[in-house]
């Protein structure tokens, strides 16, 4: 399978535990994206690496959550002392290089489902 | 204001309808607009990108009025395997984000 691969796929977890997520992008993709989607809303943006850089964030992002993408490859979000309302889906996405910041085609993953119990 | 907003249905058609989803942003630097489509459970895929000009892709037409910030996605003859939820997308400016709107939820009966 070369699309955008997500682990674990399902994640339940006690409120005030840390969780981590993987995501790795599809091959040659420099561009990788983290969203955060809940029930009956539209993803909603976390934050954006261009290979090993973390260019952008959003202020949902807060001081529990961080990203890494170590050497511009897979990446990880962690989330610190859960709360139930982190419980949602995390969605990985990618995409290939393009000229300055000309949006390119972004692949999703499937996504993790992360419950806080 | 949300940046973007749509009708989030549900929209109940018969097969062989012709049904019009409409969307609105609110940053007028925008540059990129896209139509996704996402099933079920499922993670979201570009469905057509959003030209000046207005596109199509078969049953499928995508139009864009800058000066009204106005979206819009026609689907014609609909197809039982058209229900999904439909998202409006636009890139963030600046940034590189995108920005999604809550998707219009599609149903096409027999």
């Amino acid at each position: 399978d070369t699309g955008v691969s997500q682990n674990p796929r399902h994640k339940i977890t006690k409120r005030g535990q840390n969780v981590t997520f993987r995501c790795d992008p599809i091959s040659e993709h420099n561009r990788l994206y983290w969203y955060r989607q809940t029930l009956g809303q539209g993803p909603e943006f976390l934050t954006y690496f261009q290979n090993e850089a973390q260019l952008e964030k959003s202020r949902l992002l807060s001081d529990r959550f961080s990203a890494e993408r170590p050497k511009g490859s897979f990446s990880t979000l962690e989330i610190q002392r859960t709360e139930q309302g982190d419980s949602a889906m995390y969605l990985c996405a990618s995409s290939p290089p393009g000229q300055g910041k000309a949006y390119t085609e972004a692949f999703f993953g499937q996504g993790t489902r992360l419950t806080v119990v | 204001r949300k940046e973007v907003e749509q009708d989030p249905g549900p929209f109940n058609v018969p097969e062989g309808a012709t049904v019009a989803f409409n969307c609105t942003y609110s940053n007028s630097a925008s540059q990129s607009f896209f139509w996704y489509r996402q099933d079920c459970r499922k993670e979201p895929k570009l469905l057509m990108s959003v030209y000046s000009s207005g596109n199509e892709d078969g049953r499928f037409t995508a139009q864009l009025n800058r000066a009204s910030q106005y979206i819009s996605l026609l689907i014609r003859d609909s197809k039982l395997s058209d229900s999904a939820t439909y998202l409006c997308v636009v890139n963030k400016d600046p940034g590189y984000a995108l920005n999604f709107g809550k998707g219009t939820s599609l149903l096409v009966t027999p």
